[in-house]
């Protein structure tokens, strides 16, 4: 596709329930990023590939979240027993080459936990 | 710590009234200062990357600038299509981009 793609666009879940939520980055893009970006804040990181392998997971908030990019392209953010505070917009990035000199971005998997 | 801050958080200008954003960093490792613009609903978007201090870089009516220290984001002459969120973020070794809070602009016409 043209750019990268998250589905779904919004996502509602009673508390204690799992999501997964997707990126489609660009084709041929090396590097993929996850961010949580809170109302009227910047976006945070969460967690980094480049192809299938998964370099930073630093800022994964806790061990309820989880994200894989099995074949290089493709990634799930899979949140596990969702809580109110996971509320938020995900953002997905990717990148053409590993130096991720400049990121593209999705618009994003708005997810409300109730 | 690693830190971007932006200010002022939100700024409201006449159209045609020019104006400076600024994006403040503590960082450690700096490979480059990068500026977005986020408009609502939607992720956000490249506008420029600076290396070095010194460095200048122009799109339209926006100047982006680098010191040691900070970061401007220069808007000559906006028009209401620039409304919008400006984010900056340094990137740094270990390929970690950190994010400021980004300053909300509406140019009113």
């Amino acid at each position: 596709g043209a750019g990268v793609s998250q589905s779904p666009r919004y996502k509602v879940a009673k508390r204690g329930q799992d999501v997964a939520l997707r990126c489609d980055p660009i084709s041929g893009h090396v590097s993929l990023f996850w961010y949580q970006q809170a109302l009227g804040q910047g976006p945070e990181f969460l967690t980094y590939f480049q192809n299938e392998a998964q370099l930073d997971k630093s800022g994964l908030p806790s061990d309820r979240f989880f994200a894989e990019r099995p074949e290089g392209s493709v990634s799930t953010l899979k949140i596990q027993r969702t809580q109110q505070e996971d509320s938020a917009v995900y953002l997905c990035a990717s990148s053409f080459t590993a130096a991720n000199e400049k990121l593209f971005f999705g618009s994003g998997t708005q997810l409300s936990v109730l | 710590e690693d830190q971007v801050t932006q200010s002022p958080e939100a700024l409201r200008l006449q159209e045609g009234e020019s104006s400076s954003l600024n994006c403040s960093y503590t960082v450690s490792g700096l490979r480059g200062l990068f500026w977005y613009r986020q408009d609502p609903g939607k992720g956000p978007e490249f506008l420029f990357t600076l290396y070095s201090a010194g460095e200048e870089k122009e799109k339209e009516r926006l100047k982006a600038t680098l010191t040691k220290k900070e970061s401007f984001l220069h808007i000559t002459a906006p028009k209401p299509e620039d409304s919008a969120t400006y984010l900056c973020a340094a990137l740094v070794t270990g390929n970690q981009f950190y994010f400021g809070t980004g300053t909300s602009l509406t140019v009113i016409p």
